[in-house]
């Protein structure tokens, strides 16, 4: 069985603050796949990041960075100095080799961001 | 290039009725899947089709739902005698065949339509 988990359901923070965003998964896999989608208000989910279970480093991009942690099997999403247009809900997803091709997701986090 | 389409948009039906959603994945793309999301909440999975066969249909949650896709391209959910839980938004997504790419893991990215909203009064 696959599950995702993201605990915070709402996070508000004022531009310019770094903010993190928690996501858990379970799997019985060794290969697997992780993902963060963006969801802004127009409702088209906007891929992010696929991270593969057999990658050793971690990820940057400009103001966006993600921490894989198989010890605690966590894959948390960082938006450095956050501004309004990050406001969306972002989701966390997990594909297991096994189990096809599915997606699993967590139930999103509402981010918003106050200018 | 073009990103995955979806008709209609919007889609108000009554229920008991018939609805049929098309997908369009983006050209290539031998994978194709359905979801749904409920208001407020995550996407579930619906069906997955890999070429025109369904390896997984598992997610579909009755007998009500079906879809096919012809010509590895388009893609129909049909939603039979609606019902008003059945009142979603529906994605599509597709991804490149496997063996189609150079980087592992390449494949299993799943690019998103702009879904269809459902309302079943």
């Amino acid at each position: 069985a696959q599950k995702v988990t993201q605990a915070q359901t709402e996070i508000s923070v004022v531009e310019k603050e770094d903010v993190t965003l928690d996501c858990v998964y379970e799997t019985r896999d060794t290969t697997y796949y992780l993902f963060w989608y963006k969801q802004p208000p127009s409702g088209e989910l906007v891929f992010l990041i696929r991270r593969n279970s057999f990658d050793e480093q971690n990820e940057i991009s400009g103001r966006y960075s993600w921490n894989f942690q198989k010890s605690t099997s966590s894959f948390n999403f960082t938006i450095t100095a956050s501004q309004v247009v990050d406001s969306a809900v972002y989701f966390c997803a997990l594909s297991q080799e096994t189990s096809g091709s599915r997606l699993t997701f967590g139930e999103g986090t509402q981010l918003t961001v106050n200018p | 290039g073009a990103g995955v389409s979806q008709s209609p948009s919007n889609k108000v039906t009554e229920k008991g009725k018939d609805v049929e959603l098309r997908c369009d994945p983006i050209s290539g793309h031998t994978a194709l899947y359905w979801y749904r999301q409920r208001l407020g909440q995550g996407l579930e999975f619906l069906i997955y089709f890999q070429g025109n066969s369904a390896p997984d249909k598992s997610g579909l949650p009755s007998d009500r739902f079906s879809a096919e896709r012809t010509g590895e391209s388009v893609s129909t959910l049909t939603i039979q005698r609606t019902q008003q839980e059945d009142s979603a938004v529906y994605l599509c997504a597709s991804s490149l065949a496997f063996w189609r790419t150079g980087r592992p893991g390449t494949g299993k990215t799943q690019y998103f339509g702009p879904g269809t909203r459902l309302l079943v009064l």
